[in-house]
């Protein structure tokens, strides 16, 4: 089983839907968890950083962490075809110095006009 | 904001060349990575560096070797390219435990 879990779809929703991006994960010591937005043949970009369980706001973006179920997501509310990319959510233990960070396969999400 | 640059954003090599992959960023962190990324496999970790001078192995560092001569630069090497080190290959730094920022990205076909 992978420590991190997470559908790689594609995902195709409307313009101006919600959308929601979810991971599992395995591993009970992960505390700081990230989405980024990776688009076509370029790097990832870090979109959200969160530590511990809860919401957290950014514009249309909100991640939510529930560590009890192991599971997390990112939601993306008023959906456009400027967000049609591959979000890859990652985690990783404690702070203090380097800790690997663990990456989901990541999911191809595509906006329709 | 933070700035990752790599050397090239496509590179084609024959088999048995060495290649160098250079990274550069600008924000003085002190971990710099270097990961491969191919469909259906996701990221893969090949060797960071918490360090100038200091390295250490990823998953996957067969193949591979990699160079930190100043703070801001790390190198990747590929002593003797081969068909299946063809993959996009992504450097990424960090401060301490914060999240890594990447760059662009270079695709490397090896032919």
């Amino acid at each position: 089983q992978k420590e991190v879990e997470q559908d790689p779809g594609p995902l195709s929703v409307p313009e101006g839907a919600i959308v929601s991006l979810n991971c599992t994960y395995s591993n009970s010591a992960f505390q700081y968890f990230m989405w980024y937005r990776q688009y076509s043949r370029k790097g990832p970009e870090l979109l959200m950083y969160t530590y511990s369980s809860g919401n957290k706001e950014d514009g249309r973006f909100t991640a939510q962490v529930d560590k009890s179920s192991k599971y997390i997501s990112l939601f993306i509310r008023d959906s456009q075809p400027s967000d049609s990319a591959t979000y890859l959510c990652a985690m990783r233990q404690t702070s203090g110095g380097y800790q690997k960070v663990t990456f989901g396969i990541g999911t191809k999400l595509q906006v329709i006009p | 904001d933070v700035k990752v640059t790599q050397s090239s954003r496509y590179l084609v090599k024959r088999t048995g060349e060495k290649v160098f992959l250079e990274c550069v960023q600008d924000m003085d962190h002190e971990n710099m990575f270097w990961y491969r990324q191919d469909p259906g496999l996701g990221l893969r970790l090949i060797y960071f560096s918490y360090d100038v001078k200091m390295k250490e192995k990823g998953d996957i560092p067969e193949g591979y070797s990699v160079s930190r001569e100043k703070k801001e630069r790390f190198s990747l090497i590929l002593e003797s390219a081969s068909t299946n080190q063809t993959s996009m290959y992504l450097c990424a730094s960090s401060w301490g435990g914060e999240a890594q920022y990447f760059g662009p990205g270079t695709r490397l076909l090896v032919l």
